[in-house]
């Protein structure tokens, strides 16, 4: 069965840093994977997807991955943090014999002026 | 751009209330998935459907059910509200497994 671990709950950075947020996932093939993320108040926006081909995936916002299957790993990374990037970032997997989706537990990002 | 809206922002019912949640999404997206968001615990998913009167349960079905009359539609019923079931809702669509899900703004449900 699929599942997806983001172990940090709650980052905290400053602005102008560098970030990178963990996700590590389950599943027998090579999965899909999604980084979201999620302002206060609001749905889920995607910020990229992986689903083959270049391992190191380019998002929305600077933000950018990288697959590595030796690691079963997704980390999402941002070379300089902005204020503005203060959310909850979710990791999912998908696969291509299913419909389904599923969500890490999420990591909340505080970034300090 | 994908549209997911969601009927309601927030909603108080009672215990034992009947509540209906609904979706509606304008891509004519074949899949639509009910997830409930609890703090530390994620998404997790209720139900999805990926086809019209077809439903899959996800991984918390217990407490409740759905409907998908027509393609756009896709409610998430509980038959008898708890307190354990107050949560943010959130509502999704993509046209295929593959594809990113689209996400509505969500439904915070409190039941007293």
């Amino acid at each position: 069965a699929q599942s997806v671990t983001q172990p940090d709950i709650h980052i905290t950075v400053s602005e102008g840093a560098s970030l990178e947020l963990r996700c590590n996932y389950s599943y027998g093939a090579t999965p899909y994977l999604f980084w979201y993320v999620q302002s206060p108040g609001q749905g889920l926006q995607l910020l990229l997807k992986y689903f083959s081909g270049d391992t190191l995936v380019q998002g929305i916002k600077g933000f950018e991955a990288e697959f590595k299957r030796s690691q079963s790993s997704f980390n999402l990374r941002k070379p300089s943090v902005h204020w503005s990037d203060a959310a909850e970032y979710f990791c999912a997997v998908g696969a291509y014999n299913t419909d389904k989706l599923i969500f890490g537990t999420g990591t909340r990002l505080q970034v300090f002026p | 751009d994908v549209k997911v809206t969601q009927s309601s922002r927030y909603l108080v019912k009672r215990t034992g209330e009947k509540v209906f949640l609904e979706c509606v999404q304008d891509m004519d997206h074949e899949n639509m998935f009910w997830y409930r968001q609890d703090p530390g615990l994620g998404l997790r998913l209720i139900y999805f459907s990926y086809d019209v009167k077809m439903k899959e349960k996800g991984d918390i079905p217990e407490g409740y059910s759905v409907s998908r009359e027509k393609k756009e539609r896709f409610s998430l019923i509980l038959e008898s509200a708890s307190t354990n079931q107050t949560s943010m809702y959130l509502c999704a669509s993509s046209p295929d497994a593959s594809s990113p899900l689209h996400f509505g703004n969500g439904t915070r449900l409190t039941v007293t």
